[in-house]
């Protein structure tokens, strides 16, 4: 199964939005309710922050936010805060997990 | 919240075979469902497999068939990741990740990670 495909990198000053795509097919991102994203610091283990599409676990500020149309996922980082420069990752299960290829997100 | 505790790092020549253990650390190993997800230097993270102990059920990312088995002992609330055939390849971060419960796809815990080089 390949990886998801998402930007590179993607970079916004403090308090802008930004919004990484995650691009599948109708077999992963497009058939899949379970898409998550992770954000990844170097160095330390990645971090949960958005679940079955849309959906926060606790602690996750409300600035982050995800959705999904047709067979791409989107997480949208709003009120871009220092402390959100990391690397994120999308992941979507149909039976096994997949995930993307990873976006590196620089705050200005 | 429970922890997942990782062994240490490793350092395994070529053509041998690695185990990394994940130690579950305040609540039952019975209750979760563990991934293994790896990363290799300047790469992203891939998902290699899962078990769910109280099933004893495992799944591996087709990759991965053949060359890594995972298993569980529950008598430590420990899961193990072994992985064969190495190659230079194999270099990289090794995580366990895992959720409470069956029937939840995502991963919201998990261990601090093991590197393992594979050098000759």
């Amino acid at each position: 199964q390949s990886a998801l495909t998402q930007p590179r990198s993607v970079s916004g000053s403090p308090g802008q939005s930004v919004t990484i795509s995650c691009t599948g097919t109708s077999s992963d991102v497009g058939g899949s309710n379970y898409v998550s994203w992770y954000q990844h610091h170097p160095g330390k283990a990645p971090k949960l922050m958005i679940y079955d599409v849309n959906k926060r676990p606790s602690g996750v500020p409300d600035r982050f936010s995800g959705s999904k149309s047709g067979n791409t996922a989107s997480l949208t980082i709003s009120g871009l805060q220092a402390e959100d420069e990391a690397d994120y990752y999308c992941c979507s299960y149909v039976g096994t997990y997949v995930f993307g290829t990873g976006t590196k997100v620089t705050v200005l | 919240q429970v922890l997942l505790l990782q062994s240490g790092a490793e350092v395994k020549k070529p053509g041998s075979s690695v185990k990394v253990s994940c130690k579950t650390s305040g609540d039952t190993l019975n209750s979760y469902t563990i991934s293994w997800v790896r990363q290799a230097p300047g790469q992203g993270l891939e998902w290699m497999g899962r078990i769910i102990p109280v099933f004893g059920t495992t799944k591996y990312a087709k990759k991965f068939q053949g060359r890594v088995m995972i298993t569980a002992d529950e008598s430590t609330s420990t899961v193990y990741m072994e992985l064969a055939s190495l190659g230079s390849e194999d270099t990289a971060v090794y995580y366990c990740a895992g959720r409470r419960d069956v029937g939840y796809f995502y991963m919201d815990v998990w261990g601090k990670g093991t590197t393992v080089t594979v050098s000759s």
